[in-house]
Formats: C-alpha cells, sequence, structure tokens
C-alpha cells in the first residue's frame, strides 16, 4: 500500500500559469480532500469529495477547482495561478465521510512569482 | 461552526521531560485526531480517539467527549518529538476542523 500520493512535491509558477496537483490513494477511500496550509492559518479545507462523480465546496475553494472520475484519483487544478496561492498543500483521504481516520500525502509545496 | 483551541501554543522541552497537550472543541463532534506534523512537514497520524484514552509507546491521549477536550501526553520527550501538534474534528456529515497546533520544541 503506498496510502496517498502526491505529485509534484515542488513546482514553481509565474502569475497566470495554470496546473494541476495529482493526488492517488490505493486504500479504496470514499472520502478525499485537499487543503492549504499558510504559516499562522493553520490548515484549510479547499475542496473535498465524498465519491466518485461527487465534489463540493471547503472553507477557501476560490481559484480551485477538482474532479472526481475514479475512487482513486481527486485532482487539484490552478486555473490562473495568483501569488496568494503560494502555500503548502495536502490531500487526504478516509474511509468515509466524516467518519474514519484520515490519511494525508505528503504534501506539495508550491510558490507562485 | 465548531471551532477548536489548542494551548499550549509553543512548548520549550528538555529531552527527557513530560508533556501535555490540550485541546478544546465547542460542540459534540463524531471524531477527533492528532497529528504530528514533523520538520519536514509530513502529517502524521498520531491517534483517532473520539472517546476514551489509547497509548503508543511514550504518546497517550485521552478524550472527555462530554467534557468537550482532548489531551495528547508525551513522556520522555525526544528531540524527534519535535514538530507541530494538531488537534483536528468533525461532527457527522462535515469535514475536519483542525486547531492552530502546538509547536514543541525538544533541545538535548
Amino acid at each position: 500500500n503506498a496510502g496517498v500520493t502526491q505529485t509534484p512535491k515542488f513546482q514553481v509558477l509565474k502569475t497566470g500559469q495554470s496546473m494541476t496537483l495529482q493526488c492517488a490513494q490505493d486504500m479504496n477511500h470514499e472520502y478525499m480532500s485537499w487543503y492549504r496550509q499558510d504559516p499562522g492559518m493553520g490548515l484549510r479545507l479547499i475542496h473535498y469529495s465524498v465519491g466518485a462523480g461527487i465534489t463540493d465546496q471547503g472553507e477557501v475553494p476560490n481559484g480551485y477547482n477538482v474532479s472526481r472520475s475514479t475512487t482513486e484519483d481527486f485532482p487539484l487544478r490552478l486555473l490562473s495561478a495568483a501569488p496568494s496561492q503560494t502555500s503548502v498543500y495536502f490531500c487526504a483521504s478516509s474511509l468515509g465521510w466524516g467518519s474514519g481516520e484520515l490519511f494525508f500525502g505528503e504534501g506539495s509545496r508550491l510558490t507562485v512569482l | 461552526g465548531i471551532q477548536v483551541e489548542q494551548s499550549p501554543p509553543d512548548l520549550i522541552l528538555q529531552e527527557g521531560a513530560n508533556s501535555t497537550l490540550r485541546c478544546n472543541f465547542s460542540d459534540s463532534v463524531n471524531n477527533l485526531q492528532w497529528f504530528h506534523q514533523n520538520p519536514w512537514g509530513q502529517l502524521i497520524n498520531l491517534f483517532y480517539i473520539p472517546s476514551g484514552t489509547k497509548q503508543n509507546g511514550r504518546l497517550s491521549a485521552t478524550t472527555v467527549a462530554t467534557e468537550r477536550y482532548s489531551l495528547l501526553y508525551i513522556s520522555s520527550s525526544q528531540t524527534t518529538d519535535s514538530g507541530v501538534y494538531f488537534c483536528a474534528v468533525n461532527q457527522a456529515g462535515t469535514a475536519l476542523i483542525f486547531g492552530k497546533g502546538t509547536t514543541l520544541s525538544v533541545s538535548s
């Protein structure tokens, strides 16, 4: 079991560029989510999914897009990167929605210039 | 929404000391977890503990759901215990909400 795998680990973008952060889990978890971590702000939820084909917004969804075509994958898309999106991004998954232990990927550090 | 407060915000210890970290939450919860974020940024699950007491080596945790708090105990601390400890809670059908964390520094 690889658990939750995120790629890339590091990325530098210019303002206005687009990119996709990949997330995959091999634990057959229904629930997947994306968090961002900023100094002094803790972890804040961007988007989440309770199963294939179902996504919803979290606390800070603006500027991000997600889709869930399979149980395993939950990519996060930045459509037009802004310096305010410089952050560390974590993907996480759990067996069920609002229940069960949440497992995190190793994080992706994104810098937008 | 539910509020999560952790204390103390910062803690400095000598190797071998014991410590207690606290997590207060403002409403009844379905789920409570403790995480350790190591100096390399990895978030590691410590305990899934919506109620009761659990132990794992030098670490143990207790959640008193009726009084809306959880405690994380670290005994005989080591330098590898350094990092940030997060408490996170949720209610049924909601996302996990994180506290701001306790930053622990253990020196030799």
